[in-house]
């Protein structure tokens, strides 16, 4: 059976250090894997992008890989502050339909 | 002003009511999107619609009907709500490029009763 899945529970960490986020998906074909950033009674906001030709992606302090073999995209966030405390969904593009297919997300806890 | 709104923000309804959620944007984009958000199972797209007259059904549509009436408004109706479609409802935009990001708004809490 197709599967998306995220680490289902809460991770905590302390300021100052680097958090990853795994998501890893099993009999599915992304064309490209998304990241979104979703607060308390919000909706998702669009972090990061990466296509399946592509290794690694970074912006300022996230960073996400992409492998197409293991079927897992990881999420850093380096230096990590309080206020990078909230739940973060990963979502495949399965190609030019432009639908994405969602994991039930990891919520964030950054510990000052 | 928020680029992609909903209303209403929040709603309680009762078993059997026919119920309306409403999504309005100004970004211009022609894909628009629902999706029913529940603990532990993620966002589930019940419909998404291309451009006014292409709309179709995504996972978990039953129970569910939409209405695009205009580039800027996708509607969700719920005809005979029912307690397990109480969930956190969003709307999402895209532009018509495949790998787009997509924009969403603040989302619906309805509960059934």
């Amino acid at each position: 059976s197709q599967k998306i899945e995220q680490n289902s529970e809460a991770l905590n960490i302390q300021e100052g250090k680097t958090a990853t986020l795994t998501c890893n998906y099993t009999n599915y074909s992304p064309a490209y894997l998304q990241w979104y950033r979703q607060d308390p009674g919000r909706g998702p906001v669009f972090l990061l992008l990466i296509r399946e030709n592509e290794k690694e992606k970074r912006k300022e302090r996230l960073k996400v890989t992409f492998d197409t073999t293991l079927k897992q995209s990881l999420f850093h966030i380096t230096a990590s502050q309080p206020a990078d405390s909230a739940t973060y969904l990963c979502a495949l593009g399965m190609g030019n339909t432009g639908k994405l297919i969602f994991g039930q997300g990891t919520t964030l806890q950054v510990k000052p | 002003d928020a680029d992609v709104t909903q209303t209403p923000r929040n709603r309680i309804t009762k078993t059997g009511k026919r119920i309306m959620l409403e999504c309005s944007q100004t970004k211009g984009h022609d894909r628009m999107y629902w999706y029913r958000q529940d603990p532990g199972l993620g966002l589930r797209l019940i419909y998404y619609s291309f451009d006014v007259k292409d709309i179709n059904k995504g996972e978990i549509s039953d129970g569910y009907s939409v209405s695009r009436q205009a580039q800027a408004k996708f509607s969700l109706s719920l005809e005979s709500a029912i307690p397990n479609q109480t969930a956190l409802y969003f709307c999402a935009t895209q532009t018509s490029g495949s790998s787009d990001t997509q924009y969403f708004g603040p989302g619906t809490r309805l509960t059934v009763l």
